[in-house]
């Protein structure tokens, strides 16, 4: 089982920052079958990011992924006020699929 | 579109058997590539995956609960239904069932809303 590791847990920032969050795999995905979601509140999850860096359909270009092997980072460009939310990354890589424990975006 | 909807029931008594059903639209089961999985919530807490049937009915589960969980799809209603055994407080969660596509390769890509279940004598 592959396990992720959000940093850092909770990232306190301001509408207009930028943010960098971080996501490290206990092993490498050569396939870079990353993704990362942002969930705000009781709502599902939105998929923002897979492949490690291609955007979600309609997904400012604001929000960048990047990354490959075992260590991939989530960056959003002049942070806005309806980004401050919990970012996850998942893996797909191999199965089962897993969740990293998230990190908390707050003002 | 593709929707999907959770439906079962949102309290019940340890040790009883818990049935989850996400209902599908705008994809068909039997479609190359598609899979239905399940995914929880607990109050305050990460997501955590629980099972994933896919479109040739291979199943896949969150090796800690394997031994309680059985996920099956009905194709002529278009439901993928969850069945936990034994649950426990510790299952209260919310549960959201969600669409993959392994053709794409994109991953959890469109949610149900989610439903609260609640695990109390």
């Amino acid at each position: 089982e592959i396990f992720l590791t959000q940093s850092p847990g909770t990232l306190a920032l301001s509408p207009g920052d930028r943010a960098t969050l971080s996501c490290w795999a206990s092993q490498s995905l050569s396939g870079r079958y990353l993704a990362w979601y942002q969930q705000k509140g009781g709502q599902p999850p939105t998929l923002l990011i897979y492949g490690g860096s291609t955007r979600a359909p309609g997904l400012p270009d604001r929000f960048n992924g990047s990354g490959s092997g075992t260590d991939f980072t989530l960056t959003i460009n002049s942070l806005d006020p309806g980004d401050f939310a919990t970012y996850y990354c998942l893996q797909y890589e191999e199965s089962p699929r897993t969740f990293g424990q998230g990190t908390t975006l707050e003002i | 579109q593709i929707t999907l909807k959770e439906s079962g029931p949102t309290l019940v008594k340890p040790t009883e058997t818990l049935k989850l059903t996400c209902s599908v639209s705008g994809v068909s089961l039997t479609t190359r590539g598609v899979g239905v999985g399940w995914i929880r919530q607990p109050p305050g807490k990460a997501l955590e995956f629980v099972a994933l049937i896919y479109w040739d009915d291979d199943e896949r589960y969150t090796p800690s609960l394997q031994t309680r969980l059985a996920i099956t799809k009905d194709t002529s209603r278009d439901e993928v239904v969850l069945t936990m055994t034994n649950v426990d407080p510790l299952d209260t969660a919310k549960y959201f069932c969600t669409h993959v596509n392994v053709v794409t390769p994109i991953p959890f890509d469109v949610w149900g809303p989610g439903i609260l279940v609640t695990v109390s004598s």
